[in-house]
């Protein structure tokens, strides 16, 4: 079946790149997403990839895929703040299968 | 534009009562999608829908939880006889269509979330 795994917790200080990583099983996945949830909010989508790319660059985002491994990461340069967070890895699995499978979450804590 | 709006944002509900979800999705979003997220754990897929049908629900619970999203109006996620272990975050989220040109990218737009305490 389809498994997403990530660490739970990062803690980094403010100015630094947070690099959360993220691994998958389902082979068959298409896109993998990266969501940033608040306290209290929903899910805010913040950028995906497709499976037949290796690497996704928007602004301070940057998305890795090394699909041999199944090992996707996000990096966020120049950490502010207001990136305090729960981020949340998931992927599309088989094709016509809508539904996202989601990782735990990782907590991302921003040291002044 | 309104985003996917959810209602109630919070509720109280005690053992073996009914509790009543509504998911408004973006509008012209045909596509609506329940996930629930237990305390310190990621979304769960519960269910996704049509207009008027259930497209997969490999992920409800196969007794007391039912969803729907009729023609008019938002979509409901219904629990009958509420147990502690309901007590989670339900969000809705919605999609303009399912598969786009062939492949399956899929952005979901999520909503605020119900929280449900159950006492």
């Amino acid at each position: 079946g389809e498994d997403v795994e990530q660490s739970l917790f990062l803690s980094v200080r403010e100015g630094d790149s947070s690099v959360i990583n993220c691994t998958y099983t389902d082979s068959s996945s298409t896109y993998l997403y990266w969501y940033k949830q608040e306290p209290g909010a929903g899910l805010q989508l913040l950028t995906y990839i497709f499976s037949n790319m290796d690497m996704k660059q928007d602004q301070r985002l940057t998305v890795l895929l090394n699909k041999k491994d199944k090992h996707l990461s996000l990096r966020i340069a120049d950490t502010q703040t207001g990136d305090s967070a729960i981020y949340f890895c998931a992927e599309s699995g088989l094709k016509g299968a809508q539904k996202l499978v989601f990782g735990q979450g990782t907590r991302l804590t921003i040291n002044p | 534009n309104a985003g996917v709006m959810q209602n109630p944002r919070h509720l109280v509900r005690r053992r073996g009562q009914e509790a009543r979800l509504r998911c408004s999705p973006v509008k012209g979003h045909s596509h609506v999608y329940w996930y629930r997220q237990l305390p310190e754990e990621g979304l769960k897929f519960m269910v996704y829908l049509q207009k008027e049908n259930i497209i997969d629900e490999s992920g409800m619970p196969k007794e007391r939880f039912s969803a729907e999203f009729p023609k008019e109006g938002p979509s409901i996620l219904r629990i009958q006889q509420v147990v502690r272990g309901d007590s989670a975050a339900y969000f809705c989220a919605s999609s303009p269509s399912g598969l786009a040109g062939g492949s399956s990218y899929n952005e979901q737009f999520f909503g605020p979330g119900t929280r449900l305490t159950v006492l």
